[in-house]
């Protein structure tokens, strides 16, 4: 069965650091990974995805992906953190079948401080 | 605005009533799907409609859930005899089909369902 992994409950990390949030995955074939980020009291937002082609991903909002096979990862990034990119952050894969639904990790949630 | 919605944004009822939700998804996708989120949980596929027809339900959907997508535009999810543990988030994602088969779902902002 498909499923991805988020290691980390919760990342802290400066404003203007750089920022890596983590996410592994379990698959059978090719993977198809997402990521969202979730505001309080909201619904999920879409920031990238991978199919296939470049291990790195440019999403929305300076966000970018990079997927390594060898160590089935699939790990968000942004060279410098904003305090309101402070929310949950879930990691997708697409399930095998013909429904494209999605299974989703856990969730990280990034706290950026001033 | 040309999101996908859903009405509405929170529901508090008691146990044993029933409640209906509704998404109206982005114009022209044909894919439709629901799911449910608990806290500190991440969302959990409910059910799926291409068109008007459903397709995949998961093991979750109990029988009193249902849900339909009639005409294949909105869609409704019907809880009866709601219990305690059908409180969470009910989130609503469409997609248009591509070549790709990687399709990307697109999230309403939710319905908040409490149970009391």
């Amino acid at each position: 069965a498909q499923s991805v992994a988020q290691p980390e409950d919760q990342v802290n990390v400066a404003e203007g650091n750089p920022l890596t949030v983590k996410c592994t995955y379990s698959v059978s074939g090719n993977p198809y990974l997402f990521w969202y980020v979730q505001y309080p009291n909201r619904g999920l937002q879409f920031l990238l995805k991978y199919i296939t082609g470049d291990n790195l991903v440019k999403g929305s909002y300076g966000f970018e992906a990079e997927f390594n096979k060898s160590q089935t990862s699939f790990h968000l990034k942004k060279p410098s953190a904003l305090v309101s990119d402070s929310a949950l952050y879930f990691c997708a894969v697409r399930d095998t079948g013909n429904t494209d639904k999605l299974i989703f990790g856990t969730g990280t949630r990034l706290q950026v401080f001033p | 605005d040309t999101g996908v919605s859903q009405n509405p944004r929170h529901k508090i009822t008691k146990r044993g009533q029933n409640v209906t939700f509704r998404c109206d998804p982005i114009s022209e996708h044909n894919r439709l799907y629901w799911y449910r989120q608990t806290l500190g949980q991440g969302p959990e596929f409910l059910t799926y409609f291409q068109n008007e027809a459903q397709l995949e339900k998961s093991r979750l959907l109990s029988d009193r859930f249902s849900a339909e997508r009639p005409k294949g535009s909105f869609s409704t999810l019907e809880i009866q005899r709601t219990e305690q543990g059908d409180s969470a988030m009910y989130l609503c994602a469409s997609s248009s089909a591509s070549l790709s088969g990687a399709d990307t779902q697109y999230f309403g902002p939710g319905t908040r369902l409490t149970v009391l």
